[in-house]
């Protein structure tokens, strides 16, 4: 049973990086078919995509957050990661990490999800 | 980027009714479109996708239907474990995008 866990700091400064770790267990990231990706939701935003990647190839990015994420696998240790530069209050959200199917009727589908990690921006 | 408008934000109903929530397209996604179930304090859960097909261990009393901009979500005969906030989310194209909600609340 493929489980997803998120860890971080809680709390992160006005323009300092944001940086999150999510575990993968029950299975490889290495495998495919599937993507795996960082989402995060605030009442303000609601739910809102940041960034999916492939085992291999380019991630793909929001392009409303694009000039500052990066998220990165590592297949060594059988987890991804985020990081968000310069971040400001309107990144105060929970973040989710999750797994997304790429095939047939399933395709961008986030089927399995991490518990999520609260992450608050303050000075 | 497609934007997408549930309506009703929210609908109070009593265990038994039929429940319906709507999700609108800002252009054709065909059925590239997904259901989620939120509770507090939890991660969404896939209930549908391809605005129609039942995810594997989802109840029969929730269905989807539509096509093209106008796709509904139907609760035909709610149940206790069923209040709950629901999203939608267009599979049509990056960035990927969802709605803005729908609770259900008991009446």
């Amino acid at each position: 049973q493929l489980h997803l866990q998120e860890s971080g700091p809680g709390l992160v400064r006005p323009s300092e990086t944001l940086s999150l770790t999510c575990a993968v267990s029950g299975g490889s990231i290495n495998s495919g078919p599937h993507y795996w990706g960082w989402l995060r939701q605030s009442p303000e935003k609601g739910l809102e995509w940041i960034a999916t990647h492939y085992h291999i190839g380019e991630p793909n990015y929001n392009p409303s957050l694009r000039s500052r994420v990066i998220i990165s696998l590592d297949p060594s240790k059988n987890q991804f990661s985020l990081r968000l530069t310069s971040v400001t209050v309107a990144d105060t959200s929970i973040y989710y990490c999750a797994r997304m199917s790429t095939t047939g009727w399933t395709k961008y589908t986030f089927d399995i999800w991490g518990q999520g990690a609260m992450v608050t921006v303050s000075a | 980027d497609i934007q997408m408008t549930q309506s009703p934000s929210s609908v109070s109903a009593s265990v038994g009714d039929r429940v319906t929530i709507t999700c609108r397209a800002s252009q054709d996604i065909r059925t590239w479109l997904v259901w989620y179930q939120q509770k507090p304090g939890k991660a969404p859960k896939v209930l549908i996708y391809a605005a129609s097909s039942l995810q594997s261990g989802v109840p029969p009393r929730f269905s989807g239907s539509g096509s093209g901009t106008d796709f509904t979500l139907t609760l035909s005969s709610l149940q206790p474990d069923d209040f709950a906030t629901y999203f939608c989310q267009q599979a049509y194209s990056l960035p990927l995008t969802f709605g803005g909600g729908t609770k259900v609340e008991i009446k």
